[in-house]
C-alpha cells in the first residue's frame, strides 16, 4: 500500500520567514505527490500536485514543493510566510481504487505563523 | 469556493436516528468520494464512486449506507450510528477520465452523536 508520512505535528515560523512543512512517501510505481490546506471549520483546499516534469511545482498562495525522488520528499515550501497561512496542512497520494482513484493522506502538519 | 457543496453543515444526531447527508459537484466531474475526519487520526477514506458505480468501500460499517443517483449527487445516510462515529465528513469529487485529476472537497459536515 502507498503511504505518506508527514514527521511534524506542528511547525512554528516568524512571519516573513521561508517556511518548510516537511512530507515523504512510499509508493509503487509513479507517485502522483498533492498538498492540500485546511483552515479552521473548512474542508480541504488543493494547493498544488506533482504529476511527472519539473521537480519544482508552483501552487497557490505563493506555495511551492519540491519533489525529490531520491529522498522520497515532497516538502512543501514557501519563500515569507504569512499568519494568514496558519493552518493544518496535508501531504497526500494518490493510487487507483477501481476505475477511480483515492488519496491516501498523511496525518497533518499544524503550521504557526507568528507576528 | 470549490464548487463542491454539502448540507447540513452542522448535524446533532441520537444514536437512534436516521439522517442524511448530502453532497452536491457543480464542476462536471465523474467520479465523487466520502471522507471521514477524525481528531486526533488521518483522513479515511469511506466510499469511492465513479461514473455512479461503487468501486471501493474501505470496510465502513453497514450503518453508514451511501447513494449516488447521477454523478452530480452523493449522499451518505446514517442510522443507529454511534458516539465514535462523531467526526467531520467530507465529500469530494474528481475528473477520472486520466487517472490524474485533482479531487476538489466541500465544506464538510461536522457530525455528533450523542
Amino acid at each position: 500500500a502507498q503511504s505518506v508520512a508527514q514527521p511534524e505535528d506542528q511547525v512554528n515560523v516568524a512571519e516573513g520567514n521561508p517556511l518548510t512543512v516537511k512530507c515523504t512517501y512510499s509508493v509503487s510505481g509513479n507517485p502522483y505527490l498533492f498538498w492540500y490546506v485546511q483552515y479552521p471549520n473548512r474542508g480541504l483546499q488543493f494547493l498544488l500536485k506533482y504529476i511527472t516534469g519539473d521537480n519544482l511545482v508552483k501552487g497557490s498562495y505563493g506555495f511551492e514543493a519540491e519533489f525529490n525522488k531520491s529522498q522520497t520528499s515532497f516538502h512543501l515550501k514557501k519563500p515569507s510566510a504569512l499568519v494568514s497561512d496558519s493552518a493544518l496542512y496535508f501531504c497526500a497520494v494518490r493510487e487507483l481504487a477501481g476505475t477511480a482513484s483515492k488519496l491516501t493522506f498523511g496525518t497533518g502538519t499544524r503550521l504557526q505563523v507568528t507576528l | 469556493e470549490t464548487g463542491v457543496t454539502q448540507t447540513p453543515r452542522h448535524l446533532v444526531m441520537g444514536m437512534t436516528n436516521k439522517k442524511s447527508l448530502k453532497c452536491e459537484q457543480h464542476l462536471g466531474h465523474n467520479a465523487m468520494y466520502w471522507y471521514k475526519q477524525s481528531a486526533k487520526k488521518p483522513l479515511e477514506l469511506m466510499f469511492v464512486y465513479n461514473f455512479k458505480e461503487q468501486t471501493e468501500n474501505n470496510s465502513v460499517p453497514s450503518r453508514f449506507s451511501p447513494e449516488c443517483p447521477n454523478s452530480s449527487h452523493l449522499f451518505l445516510h446514517l442510522h443507529t450510528l454511534q458516539p465514535e462515529d462523531s467526526a467531520l465528513y467530507l465529500c469530494a469529487s474528481s475528473q477520472e477520465d486520466r487517472h490524474q485529476e485533482t479531487q476538489y472537497f466541500g465544506p464538510g459536515t461536522r457530525l455528533l452523536v450523542l
